[in-house]
């Protein structure tokens, strides 16, 4: 079993939609969560970070992490279609570990 | 908004070849890390630091070395460049859990 595990996608919403994106992961004692978001052929931005359980919101974005069932989500209200990209949910523990990414496309 | 470089962008070498491909950070970051990631595929962590003499290896480190002599400089050398290192590659810095990425080497070694 992967360390961290997301749906490989692609991922089609329509414009002005919810993305949900969604990863697992397998070591009960991570601590820190964030997600990245890296367009074709640039290096990974982060975009959220989240520590605690529950939910947190920064603008369009939302972070829901929930430690008992080891899930950690992304949702992204009003989609656009420059929010097209791979996001990779990231996890820590000491050491960084990356999921493969969701390949997400938001057509017009 | 992290400044974290590297140089060169583009690199295209001859097998064989000793290469170096520099990081730098001017956070004052004490974790920095090397990935490699070929086009549309996962994260490798290649090598960590966290902190100066301070160097570890991750998952793909083998055929690679990298120093910490300073805290803003990360260098990655390829001992003896090969076409499997054909790849993009990417370093990282931060200060807790998250890290902020630099644009990356492409390296071609043909």
């Amino acid at each position: 079993q992967k360390e961290v595990e997301q749906n490989s996608g692609p991922l089609s919403v329509p414009e002005g939609a919810i993305a949900s994106l969604n990863c697992t992961y397998s070591d009960r004692g991570s601590q820190s969560f964030f997600w990245y978001r890296q367009y074709s052929g640039k290096s990974p931005e982060l975009i959220m970070f989240i520590y605690s359980n529950g939910d947190k919101e920064d603008g369009r974005f939302t972070a829901q992490l929930n430690k008992a069932s080891q899930y950690v989500s992304l949702l992204i209200r009003d989609s656009q279609p420059s929010d097209s990209a791979t996001y990779l949910c990231a996890v820590s523990l000491g050491d960084m570990r990356f999921g493969a990414g969701t390949r997400l496309t938001v057509k017009p | 908004e992290a400044d974290i470089y590297q140089t060169p962008r583009y690199l295209v070498i001859g097998t064989g070849k000793k290469i170096t491909l520099e990081c730098s950070q001017t956070m004052g970051h004490d974790k920095m890390y090397w990935y490699q990631q070929d086009p549309g595929m996962e994260l490798h962590l290649i090598h960590y630091s966290y902190g100066v003499n301070s160097t570890e290896k991750g998952d793909l480190s083998s055929e690679s070395t990298v120093s910490r002599i300073r805290t803003e400089h990360f260098p990655l050398t390829l001992e003896s460049a090969r076409p499997s290192h054909t790849s993009q590659y990417l370093c990282a810095s931060g200060i807790h859990g998250e890290q902020y990425f630099g644009p990356g080497t492409r390296l071609t070694v043909t």
